[in-house]
């Protein structure tokens, strides 16, 4: 089936680090969006990216669809303690609704 | 702010018994989903409802899985003869239009 990989799976940095995760799938995706889930939660919708070479911004988060459109990022700078969590990206493919591929996550930890 | 209920938060059954999960979508949401998420794992798609059928489903929701909704709010997963490796949070969501999906805030399962 359609897989999607993300990397880093863990990513520890110092507060005020920047921090990037980013997404692969070897196929062309429909869109993709980004859930943010905090430890114990819920996956939490930040965003959907849909067009080729789309970046859009929210405060400190960055999001970018490949020009491909088979890739994506998240880049926050400046990392706070409220960002810890694990930062999923879930793809979803031509024709289907709502059955979003999941990758792997990125387990984010900021030390203070 | 809407949001997706569930219930029970936390239930535990012996390995052969029935569960049914409950969920209460967004109420002007047309799209109904199942995911699952083993601990420390990814989110993975169980199933997707709409128009009062299922729309697609993956190889995860065999044939001891079923989802209903038995009345104009309740969305319901029933796993009929649970497994110890059912074990995992089970998260309902809810889309208007089948792009941005809400996810409830999950009912862990514990199948001992």
């Amino acid at each position: 089936g359609q897989q999607v990989m993300q990397i880093p799976q863990y990513q520890h940095v110092q507060e005020g680090e920047d921090f990037t995760t980013y997404c692969n799938s070897s196929t062309t995706l429909s869109n993709i969006q980004w859930y943010k889930q905090r430890p114990g939660g819920h996956p939490v919708f930040l965003i959907q990216l849909v067009k080729s070479g789309e970046v859009k911004k929210q405060k400190r988060l960055t999001f970018q669809f490949g020009e491909a459109k088979k890739n994506s990022s998240l880049h926050i700078t400046a990392t706070q303690t409220t960002d810890v969590g694990t930062y999923f990206c879930a793809a979803s493919y031509g024709g289907s609704q709502g059955n979003l591929i999941f990758g792997k996550g990125t387990k984010l930890s900021v030390k203070p | 702010e809407p949001e997706v209920t569930q219930t029970p938060s936390h239930q535990v059954t012996q390995m052969g018994q029935e569960v049914i999960l409950r969920c209460v979508p967004i109420s002007n949401h047309l799209y109904f989903y199942w995911y699952r998420q083993i601990l420390g794992q990814k989110v993975e798609f169980l199933v997707s409802f709409y128009n009062n059928e299922i729309s697609e489903k993956s190889e995860i929701f065999d044939d001891q899985f079923s989802v209903e909704r038995p009345d104009g709010s309740n969305f319901t997963l029933k796993i009929r003869s649970t497994k110890l490796e059912d074990s995992a949070m089970y998260f309902c969501a809810s889309s208007e239009a089948g792009n941005t999906i809400y996810f409830g805030e999950g009912s862990w399962l514990t199948v001992v």
